[in-house]
Protein backbone atom coordinates (compact mmCIF):
# COMPACT_ATOMS: atom_id res chain seq x y z
CA UNK A 1 0.00 0.00 0.00
CA UNK A 2 1.53 3.63 -1.18
CA UNK A 3 1.45 5.99 2.16
CA UNK A 4 2.20 9.63 1.52
CA UNK A 5 3.54 11.36 3.75
CA UNK A 6 4.23 14.92 5.33
CA UNK A 7 5.14 16.47 8.18
CA UNK A 8 2.57 16.60 10.92
CA UNK A 9 3.27 19.87 12.36
CA UNK A 10 5.51 23.05 11.23
CA UNK A 11 6.62 26.25 12.86
CA UNK A 12 7.56 29.03 11.01
CA UNK A 13 7.67 33.21 12.19
CA UNK A 14 5.90 35.48 10.71
CA UNK A 15 7.90 37.00 7.48
CA UNK A 16 9.79 33.51 7.53
CA UNK A 17 10.03 31.02 4.43
CA UNK A 18 9.61 27.28 4.99
CA UNK A 19 9.03 24.46 2.84
CA UNK A 20 6.86 21.27 3.90
CA UNK A 21 7.52 18.35 1.96
CA UNK A 22 5.31 15.17 0.31
CA UNK A 23 6.90 11.81 -0.07
CA UNK A 24 6.58 8.08 -0.46
CA UNK A 25 6.85 5.36 1.02
CA UNK A 26 8.85 3.64 -0.86
CA UNK A 27 10.20 5.69 -4.06
CA UNK A 28 11.18 9.01 -5.01
CA UNK A 29 8.01 11.87 -6.10
CA UNK A 30 9.17 13.30 -9.49
CA UNK A 31 7.02 15.05 -11.85
CA UNK A 32 4.70 11.86 -13.23
CA UNK A 33 3.25 11.42 -9.50
CA UNK A 34 1.50 15.12 -10.78
CA UNK A 35 2.26 16.37 -7.10
CA UNK A 36 -0.46 19.11 -6.07
CA UNK A 37 -0.48 21.02 -2.66
CA UNK A 38 -4.01 22.36 -1.46
CA UNK A 39 -4.70 24.69 1.58
CA UNK A 40 -7.71 23.68 3.93
CA UNK A 41 -8.77 26.38 6.62
CA UNK A 42 -10.65 24.90 9.44
CA UNK A 43 -14.73 24.08 8.09
CA UNK A 44 -13.47 24.95 4.92
CA UNK A 45 -13.47 22.86 1.55
CA UNK A 46 -9.59 22.91 0.23
CA UNK A 47 -8.54 25.16 -2.39
CA UNK A 48 -5.44 24.71 -4.83
CA UNK A 49 -2.42 26.19 -4.24
CA UNK A 50 0.15 24.29 -6.73
CA UNK A 51 -0.44 21.66 -9.15
CA UNK A 52 1.62 19.38 -11.29
CA UNK A 53 4.71 19.93 -8.89
CA UNK A 54 4.98 23.49 -9.98
CA UNK A 55 2.01 25.35 -11.75
CA UNK A 56 0.03 28.14 -9.48
CA UNK A 57 -3.35 28.04 -9.55
CA UNK A 58 -5.25 31.38 -10.69
CA UNK A 59 -4.80 33.85 -7.85
CA UNK A 60 -2.38 32.02 -5.44
CA UNK A 61 0.53 34.66 -4.42
CA UNK A 62 3.83 33.97 -5.63
CA UNK A 63 4.94 33.23 -2.01
CA UNK A 64 3.96 29.93 -2.87
CA UNK A 65 5.78 27.75 -4.80
CA UNK A 66 6.74 23.81 -5.69
CA UNK A 67 9.05 22.04 -6.73
CA UNK A 68 10.81 19.14 -6.47
CA UNK A 69 13.71 18.52 -3.85
CA UNK A 70 15.84 15.51 -4.03
CA UNK A 71 13.31 12.46 -3.67
CA UNK A 72 9.83 14.67 -2.33
CA UNK A 73 7.65 17.23 -3.52
CA UNK A 74 7.81 20.57 -1.79
CA UNK A 75 6.25 23.26 -1.41
CA UNK A 76 7.89 26.94 -0.24
CA UNK A 77 6.19 29.33 1.61
CA UNK A 78 8.28 32.57 2.04
CA UNK A 79 7.42 35.95 3.72
CA UNK A 80 4.92 33.66 5.99
CA UNK A 81 1.77 35.67 6.79
CA UNK A 82 -0.35 34.93 9.61
CA UNK A 83 -3.46 33.69 7.46
CA UNK A 84 -1.13 31.18 6.33
CA UNK A 85 -1.43 29.06 9.63
CA UNK A 86 -3.94 26.54 8.42
CA UNK A 87 -3.39 22.57 7.33
CA UNK A 88 -1.68 21.89 3.93
CA UNK A 89 -2.03 18.47 1.65
CA UNK A 90 -0.47 16.90 -0.99
CA UNK A 91 -1.83 14.58 -3.24
CA UNK A 92 0.25 12.15 -6.11
CA UNK A 93 -0.71 10.08 -8.63
CA UNK A 94 0.06 6.51 -8.18
CA UNK A 95 -1.32 5.01 -11.61
CA UNK A 96 -4.08 3.39 -12.81
CA UNK A 97 -6.39 6.50 -12.21
CA UNK A 98 -5.23 6.51 -8.32
CA UNK A 99 -4.71 9.60 -6.24
CA UNK A 100 -3.56 9.24 -2.83
CA UNK A 101 -2.95 12.01 -0.36
CA UNK A 102 -0.68 12.80 2.28
CA UNK A 103 -1.61 13.04 5.88
CA UNK A 104 -1.46 16.52 6.12
CA UNK A 105 1.09 19.75 8.07
CA UNK A 106 -0.56 21.69 10.26
CA UNK A 107 1.36 25.17 9.80
CA UNK A 108 1.79 27.31 12.82
CA UNK A 109 2.71 30.87 12.51
CA UNK A 110 4.55 32.73 15.37
CA UNK B 1 -20.40 31.20 -10.57
CA UNK B 2 -18.32 27.55 -10.71
CA UNK B 3 -20.22 25.48 -8.27
CA UNK B 4 -20.80 21.95 -7.03
CA UNK B 5 -23.28 21.44 -4.31
CA UNK B 6 -23.48 17.85 -2.61
CA UNK B 7 -25.96 16.52 -0.89
CA UNK B 8 -27.79 13.34 0.80
CA UNK B 9 -25.71 13.29 3.98
CA UNK B 10 -27.06 11.97 7.23
CA UNK B 11 -26.91 9.66 10.35
CA UNK B 12 -27.66 5.79 8.91
CA UNK B 13 -26.98 2.61 10.76
CA UNK B 14 -23.65 0.77 10.45
CA UNK B 15 -24.31 -2.00 7.70
CA UNK B 16 -26.76 1.01 5.63
CA UNK B 17 -26.32 1.96 2.35
CA UNK B 18 -26.55 5.93 1.36
CA UNK B 19 -26.81 7.68 -2.07
CA UNK B 20 -24.88 11.29 -2.30
CA UNK B 21 -25.65 13.86 -4.96
CA UNK B 22 -23.30 16.87 -6.20
CA UNK B 23 -25.43 19.34 -8.36
CA UNK B 24 -22.53 20.99 -10.73
CA UNK B 25 -23.38 24.52 -12.07
CA UNK B 26 -21.52 27.29 -14.18
CA UNK B 27 -19.43 24.74 -16.18
CA UNK B 28 -19.71 22.37 -18.92
CA UNK B 29 -19.99 19.51 -16.57
CA UNK B 30 -19.75 16.84 -19.36
CA UNK B 31 -16.55 17.95 -20.27
CA UNK B 32 -14.74 17.44 -16.89
CA UNK B 33 -13.75 14.10 -14.89
CA UNK B 34 -15.69 14.15 -11.55
CA UNK B 35 -14.36 13.02 -8.14
CA UNK B 36 -15.33 12.39 -4.85
CA UNK B 37 -12.84 13.19 -1.53
CA UNK B 38 -13.49 12.23 1.96
CA UNK B 39 -12.29 13.65 4.96
CA UNK B 40 -13.12 11.77 8.54
CA UNK B 41 -13.89 14.22 11.14
CA UNK B 42 -10.35 15.48 12.74
CA UNK B 43 -8.77 13.83 10.25
CA UNK B 44 -7.00 13.96 6.69
CA UNK B 45 -8.28 14.22 2.92
CA UNK B 46 -8.46 10.74 1.47
CA UNK B 47 -9.36 10.20 -2.34
CA UNK B 48 -12.75 7.80 -2.72
CA UNK B 49 -13.48 7.82 -6.37
CA UNK B 50 -13.13 8.97 -9.69
CA UNK B 51 -15.42 9.24 -13.37
CA UNK B 52 -14.30 10.29 -16.42
CA UNK B 53 -16.38 12.41 -18.86
CA UNK B 54 -18.51 9.50 -20.26
CA UNK B 55 -18.31 7.54 -17.46
CA UNK B 56 -16.21 5.52 -19.61
CA UNK B 57 -13.06 4.91 -16.79
CA UNK B 58 -14.28 4.70 -13.06
CA UNK B 59 -11.53 4.15 -9.94
CA UNK B 60 -11.96 3.63 -6.33
CA UNK B 61 -9.91 3.62 -3.29
CA UNK B 62 -9.32 -0.03 -1.96
CA UNK B 63 -11.02 1.34 1.23
CA UNK B 64 -14.41 1.31 -0.70
CA UNK B 65 -13.77 -0.64 -3.40
CA UNK B 66 -16.57 -3.33 -3.80
CA UNK B 67 -19.15 -1.18 -1.51
CA UNK B 68 -19.45 1.88 -3.17
CA UNK B 69 -20.77 3.12 -6.90
CA UNK B 70 -19.41 6.55 -8.31
CA UNK B 71 -22.21 7.46 -10.93
CA UNK B 72 -23.02 10.30 -13.47
CA UNK B 73 -25.73 12.00 -15.26
CA UNK B 74 -24.70 14.45 -17.61
CA UNK B 75 -28.05 15.36 -18.69
CA UNK B 76 -28.58 16.26 -15.19
CA UNK B 77 -25.38 17.58 -14.63
CA UNK B 78 -25.00 15.92 -11.31
CA UNK B 79 -22.32 13.25 -9.64
CA UNK B 80 -23.66 10.55 -7.24
CA UNK B 81 -21.90 7.83 -5.14
CA UNK B 82 -23.89 5.31 -4.20
CA UNK B 83 -22.33 3.88 -0.26
CA UNK B 84 -23.89 0.43 0.79
CA UNK B 85 -22.52 -1.91 3.39
CA UNK B 86 -21.45 1.55 5.59
CA UNK B 87 -19.23 1.41 8.75
CA UNK B 88 -18.28 3.68 11.26
CA UNK B 89 -14.81 4.02 9.29
CA UNK B 90 -17.30 5.64 6.65
CA UNK B 91 -18.03 8.48 8.88
CA UNK B 92 -17.10 11.90 7.02
CA UNK B 93 -17.71 14.51 5.42
CA UNK B 94 -18.28 13.90 1.79
CA UNK B 95 -16.76 16.10 -0.84
CA UNK B 96 -17.35 16.31 -4.63
CA UNK B 97 -14.39 18.07 -6.63
CA UNK B 98 -13.99 18.93 -10.06
CA UNK B 99 -10.85 17.64 -12.22
CA UNK B 100 -9.61 20.87 -13.95
CA UNK B 101 -7.30 21.11 -16.29
CA UNK B 102 -4.22 19.85 -15.07
CA UNK B 103 -5.74 20.31 -11.28
CA UNK B 104 -7.22 17.36 -10.08
CA UNK B 105 -9.18 18.90 -7.60
CA UNK B 106 -9.61 22.04 -8.77
CA UNK B 107 -13.58 23.14 -7.78
CA UNK B 108 -14.64 21.36 -4.30
CA UNK B 109 -18.06 21.49 -2.98
CA UNK B 110 -18.81 22.34 0.55
CA UNK B 111 -19.13 18.94 1.39
CA UNK B 112 -22.26 16.57 2.97
CA UNK B 113 -21.71 14.69 6.50
CA UNK B 114 -22.29 11.10 6.40
CA UNK B 115 -22.63 9.70 10.22
CA UNK B 116 -22.34 6.03 10.35
CA UNK B 117 -23.49 5.43 13.93
CA UNK B 118 -26.21 3.11 15.35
Amino acid sequence: QTVVTQEPSFSVSPGGTITLTCGLSSGSVSPNYYPSWYQQTPGQAPRTLIYSTNTRSSGVPDRFSGSILGSKAALTITGAQADDECEYYCVLYIGSGIWVFGGGTKLTVL
Amino acid sequence: EVQLVESGGGLVKPGGSLRLSCAASGFSFSYHTMNWVRQAPGKGLEWVSSISTGSHYIYYADSVKGRFTISRDNAKNSLYLQMTSLSAEDTAVYYCARYGDADPFDIWGQGTMVTVSS
